[in-house]
This record gives structure tokens, C-alpha cells and sequence, in this order.
């Protein structure tokens, strides 16, 4: 079955960079676009941005150009989302979803989220 | 790229229908058929009961259905149950190859 396991909780002080795991299985992690997604507390989903495992290529949202990177490692099945400069209001759950073949592909499995505080 | 536009909250009796809208613009929603719909129950991930504008996945109640016209996409779910109640967001494909969700709907069973 598909699953997707994310990192664990972090605690990290404004201006410090965050980086979160999601390791998949179950699928051919090569094949399906990996998004990320977050949710401030008390908030809407908000999409950071996708990478296709297959060739590395990512898409970011405008909002976080410059401050994010998506990466992958093929070989070990697991992505990456680190996000720079951190601010309070980054302060979050993060998700990895999957998607699909292509960027437009809907998401169907998400991981069960990483909580991310940026508190000094 | 701005945020889909949902009602803040919808409500409704057991058995009663509701609709929930998302409207977008040319470049999202009216643009293309890939406008997904999520439930998400408090603390936990967020879970696709509609995809593709109308299409529902293996395991989601036929109570559920999506539809689309112009900018606006809908999110219909008839005979309310309890179990209903949650967060309900939708998402579109862009033309810039991104994706954007709506600002979330709480749906309340009376």
C-alpha cells in the first residue's frame, strides 16, 4: 500500500532554515509528482510547490521563490523540502502528497504531516 | 496567483443536500478539468473525495459529486450524514503549472 512518512516535529528560531523528509513506498517513486502542502494553525492548505522525482524538475509557488527547494534522492525513495529564512508565520504542518504522471494530475495520498515551529 | 474563492462555512440537516462552490478565474478553474475537492477532519491529513472536476475515488460515498461550469466548480453532497462535518477545500491546476486551493469551507451537520 502506498504510504508516505514524513520527519519528525522541529522547533527552529526565525532566520534558521527547516528541512523535512517524506520517504515513500509502496509505488514506483519515480513515476508520480511529489507536492508539498501547508496549514498553519487554524488556517487553509497552501501549496508550496512540486518536484518530479523522475528528472528533479520543480515547480515553486511565487510566494516562496527563493526560499524553498524541493530535492529527491531515487535511491532511497525520499523527498525533500527545505524552506530558508524562516520567519514566525512559517510556523506550520507541512505535507508531501503525491500526485500523479504529469503536474496536473490530481493528489491522492498525503503524509501524515510535520509540524514546524519558528519560535525565538 | 490568488487563492480559489469558497464560502467560509456551509450548514445543513441530516439528509438535507449542500453545495459548496470554489470559484476561480480562466486561468485555474476555467481553464481545466483538474479541480480536486478535499475533506479534512480536525487533526488529521486532508483526504480527495472528488478529482477531475467530477470524478470520485474507489472508497468515497456516492453521496458525494463534483460538476463544473465556467470559472466555478461545486462540490454537492446529499443526504448529510454527521459524519460530514469537516473542512472541505478545493484545488485547481494552473496555467503557470502550479496548483492553488481555495480558502477552505467548514461544513456544519445541524
Amino acid at each position: 500500500q502506498v504510504q508516505l512518512v514524513q520527519s519528525g516535529a522541529e522547533v527552529k528560531k526565525p532566520g534558521a532554515s527547516m528541512k523535512v523528509s517524506c520517504k515513500a513506498s509502496g509505488y514506483t517513486f519515480p513515476g508520480y509528482y511529489m507536492h508539498w502542502v501547508r496549514q498553519a494553525p487554524g488556517q487553509g492548505l497552501e501549496w508550496m510547490g512540486w518536484i518530479n522525482p523522475n528528472s528533479g524538475g520543480t515547480n515553486y509557488a511565487q510566494k516562496f521563490q527563493g526560499r524553498v527547494t524541493m530535492t529527491r534522492d531515487t535511491s532511497i525513495s525520499t523527498a525533500y523540502m527545505e524552506l530558508s529564512r524562516l520567519r514566525s508565520d512559517d510556523t506550520a504542518v507541512y505535507y508531501c502528497v503525491r500526485g500523479g504522471l504529469i503536474a496536473a494530475a490530481p493528489q491522492d495520498y498525503w503524509g501524515q504531516g510535520t509540524l514546524v515551529t519558528v519560535s525565538s | 496567483q490568488s487563492a480559489l474563492t469558497q464560502p467560509a462555512s456551509v450548514s445543513g440537516s441530516p439528509g438535507q443536500s449542500i453545495t459548496i462552490s470554489c470559484t476561480g478565474t480562466s486561468s485555474d478553474v476555467g481553464g481545466y478539468n483538474y479541480v480536486s475537492w478535499y475533506q479534512q477532519h480536525p487533526g488529521k491529513a486532508p483526504k480527495v473525495m472528488i478529482y477531475d472536476v467530477s470524478n470520485r475515488p474507489s472508497g468515497v460515498s456516492i453521496r458525494f459529486s463534483g460538476s463544473k461550469s465556467g470559472n466555478t466548480a461545486s462540490l454537492t453532497i446529499s443526504g448529510l450524514q454527521a459524519e460530514d462535518e469537516a473542512d472541505y477545500y478545493c484545488n485547481s491546476y494552473t496555467s503557470s503549472r502550479t496548483l492553488v486551493f481555495g480558502g477552505g469551507t467548514k461544513l456544519t451537520v445541524l
